[in-house]
């Protein structure tokens, strides 16, 4: 069982809808939370950035960690074309220098 | 501002030749990355060095080895490519877990194939 686990979609949906996107973990340890970006042909960005658990917004984007169920979302409202990217979320233990990634899920939105 | 530059960006080799990917980053950071990202299987760490003068093995480190030069270059070395190593590489920096630096910031890849 891989130690973060991300469905890889394709994920289809219409402009302006709201996105919700979730990755689980088996791994209680992990502190740090993650999503990022990924256009095509290009390398990740950071999106958002969460520490603990709680929410965390900035504009149209919602990141929510809940540890006790070892889950974590990214919510987009509005969604917009140019939302059309593959998010990968990705985590890691207090003390640790490596990042563990999910497998990344490819969104698309359509006019 | 540059950030993480990576040479080259399309490489195509024959099975048993070498090669050296290139990365280097001006953002004065610690740690420094190399993943592999093939379909289906996300980003895999393969090597990663901590801090000037210190390398580790990641998850998939077989078949490759690594260099930190000096703080902005670490480079990645393929000594035989094998068609198994066709991927794309990214190389990453970040301020390292010391320093309380968590984001990593990604170069825009390598595409390699191995024929």
């Amino acid at each position: 069982q891989k130690e973060v686990e991300q469905d890889p979609g394709p994920l289809s949906v219409p402009e302006g809808a709201i996105v919700s996107l979730n990755c689980t973990y088996s791994n209680s340890a992990f502190q740090y939370f993650m999503w990022y970006r990924q256009y095509s042909r290009k390398g990740p960005e950071l999106l958002m950035y969460t520490y603990s658990s709680g929410n965390k917004e900035d504009g149209r984007f919602t990141a929510q960690v809940d540890k006790s169920s070892k889950y974590i979302s990214l919510f987009i409202r509005d969604s917009q074309p140019s939302d059309s990217a593959t998010y990968l979320c990705a985590m890691r233990n207090q003390g640790a220098q490596k990042l563990v990634f999910g497998q990344g899920t490819r969104l698309t939105i359509n006019p | 501002n540059a950030g993480v530059t990576q040479t080259p960006k399309f490489q195509v080799l024959k099975t048993g030749q070498s090669m050296t990917l290139q990365c280097a980053q001006d953002m004065n950071h610690n740690s420094m990355y190399w993943y592999r990202q093939d379909p289906g299987m996300g980003l895999r760490l393969i090597y990663y060095s901590a801090s000037e003068g210190t390398t580790d093995k990641g998850e998939v480190p077989n078949g490759y080895n690594v260099s930190r030069l000096n703080k902005r270059e670490f480079s990645l070395r393929l000594e035989s490519a094998a068609p198994s190593q066709t991927s794309v590489y990214f190389c990453a920096s970040s301020a390292g877990q010391g320093a309380g630096g968590t984001e990593a910031f990604f170069g825009q890849g390598t595409r390699l194939t191995v024929v």
